[in-house]
């Protein structure tokens, strides 16, 4: 069964403080891993997506890196406006019809 | 990038009654869409797979009779939520597959609250 585990649940740092969210996947067949940023009471942003092990992304103060096992999301010197619900996802398959599967998520609150 | 909208944004509804929420896609054609459901301070659970001229495949534990799925063209799919109860109050969020670049794409949610 196709499973997506984050960790921590939630997590909070100091303006300037870098740290790593972890997300473990098990899927048979994986198209992409997907990061998500969630602001309440809306819907996920997209950030990135990963194919295969080895690949890193950067955004911003964001850089994703994936493995056959998990993936990261490093936040580098967070500032409060980072603050949200980062959500790992999991796509199997071979197209955008395949269904996406979702972490629980962390709650990251930066303070000033 | 391409662009999901929802309608309606919210909604408050009596107990028993049915609410309908509109999933668009506005600039690329979606042969599927999807509907998730999430609760406060908890992740997107996939309802169901909503397939363009076909019948939705639902996930196991998510009433089909209750939670109807219609996806009558390729920019449009509905979700009715049929007699609703408080315990329906979620936040129903949609996305929809773009056929030309091949990746998914959220719509904004619809928070709906059964009183």
């Amino acid at each position: 069964e196709d499973q997506v585990t984050q960790s921590p649940e939630a997590l909070r740092l100091q303006e300037g403080e870098s740290s790593s969210l972890n997300c473990s996947y098990t899927v048979s067949g994986l198209r992409g891993l997907f990061w998500y940023r969630q602001d309440p009471g809306k819907g996920p942003e997209f950030l990135f997506t990963l194919y295969s092990a080895g690949e890193e992304k950067e955004k911003e103060r964001l850089k994703a890196t994936l493995t056959k096992k998990e993936s990261f999301l490093h936040i580098t010197a967070p500032k409060p406006e980072d603050s949200a619900t980062y959500l790992c996802a999991v796509q199997a398959g071979y197209s955008s019809a395949s269904k996406i599967i979702f972490g629980s998520g962390t709650r990251l609150s930066i303070r000033p | 990038g391409a662009v999901v909208s929802q309608h309606p944004s919210w909604v408050i509804c009596k107990s028993g009654t049915s609410v309908k929420i509109e999933c668009r896609s506005l600039d690329f054609q979606a042969t599927t869409m999807f509907w998730y459901r999430q609760f406060p301070k908890q992740s997107l659970m996939l309802m169901a797979t909503s397939n363009e001229g076909s019948k939705a495949t639902y996930e196991q534990g998510v009433e089909k009779d209750k939670f109807l799925i219609n996806h009558a063209s390729l920019t449009l799919s509905t979700l009715t939520v049929t007699s609703a109860h408080p315990e329906d109050s979620s936040f129903y969020i949609c996305s929809a597959g773009d056929r030309v670049d091949d990746e998914q794409y959220f719509g904004p949610g619809t928070r709906l609250t059964v009183t």
